[in-house]
């Protein structure tokens, strides 16, 4: 079935340093590709999106590509602040018409100044 | 506008008692859709509705079920809780189905079971 891999956290940074977050897929067919954030204490809030081969989401500063000849989708930041310190999770829609997501296990990042 | 609101906040509940969690979705959306997580599992999809009808359902047991209201507000109930039941209980909304609507969670419902 479909599923989705990321790196275990927690992935520590000090401000201004480079992020990435992998995260690999298995999936039939075409699925759209997510990135969500859950800061302490919240619910899950859309970072970023990708619905095809090579689109690139973006938001924020933060960027992912979709790769569908690696089935990866990275999430990138040039440069971390104290305030992107949350659970960073990656999905892809199970199927076409529908709201159902697929998860991955989260990736905590602590940015310390 | 306001948020995805779900209610109560908190619950602790013993083994064998029922629950029912509450969930308001952003005003104008038909669909609402729930999840489950936990540390170990992380994030499960339990059920989603459309318009007062269930149109997914994740593979959990029948001890959990929801419903949706004419007014889009989702209700989902668990009987007989189980230890392995203590979750957050995720909500989300949407404007309507697809991978292409972008989804509105709120803050949750967290379950203890003791």
């Amino acid at each position: 079935g479909n599923s989705v891999t990321q790196m275990e956290g927690p992935v520590t940074l000090s401000e201004e340093a480079f992020l990435t977050i992998n995260c690999t897929y298995t999936a039939t067919g075409y699925p759209s590709l997510f990135w969500y954030v859950q800061y302490p204490g919240e619910g899950l809030q859309l970072l970023l999106k990708a619905t095809k081969a090579d689109d690139k989401g973006s938001n924020k500063g933060f960027e992912a590509t979709y790769r569908k000849e690696t089935t990866s989708f990275h999430l990138e930041k040039g440069s971390v602040q104290v305030s992107d310190s949350a659970v960073y999770f990656c999905a892809l829609s199970d199927q076409k018409n529908t709201d159902k997501l697929i998860f991955g296990t989260g990736t905590r990042l602590q940015v310390f100044p | 506008k306001a948020g995805v609101t779900q209610t109560p906040r908190y619950l602790i509940k013993t083994r064998g008692q029922q629950v029912t969690l509450s969930c308001s979705p952003i005003s104008g959306h038909r669909s609402v859709s729930w999840y489950q997580q936990t540390p170990g599992q992380g994030l499960q999809f339990l059920f989603e509705y459309f318009s007062e009808t269930q149109r997914n359902k994740g593979n959990f047991p029948g001890r959990f079920s929801g419903r949706q209201f004419s007014n889009s507000r989702s209700e989902m109930n668990v009987s007989t809780l189980e230890l392995g039941d203590s979750a957050l209980y995720l909500c989300a909304s949407s404007l309507g189905t697809g991978p292409n609507e972008k989804l509105f969670f709120g803050s949750g419902t967290q379950l203890s079971v003791l």
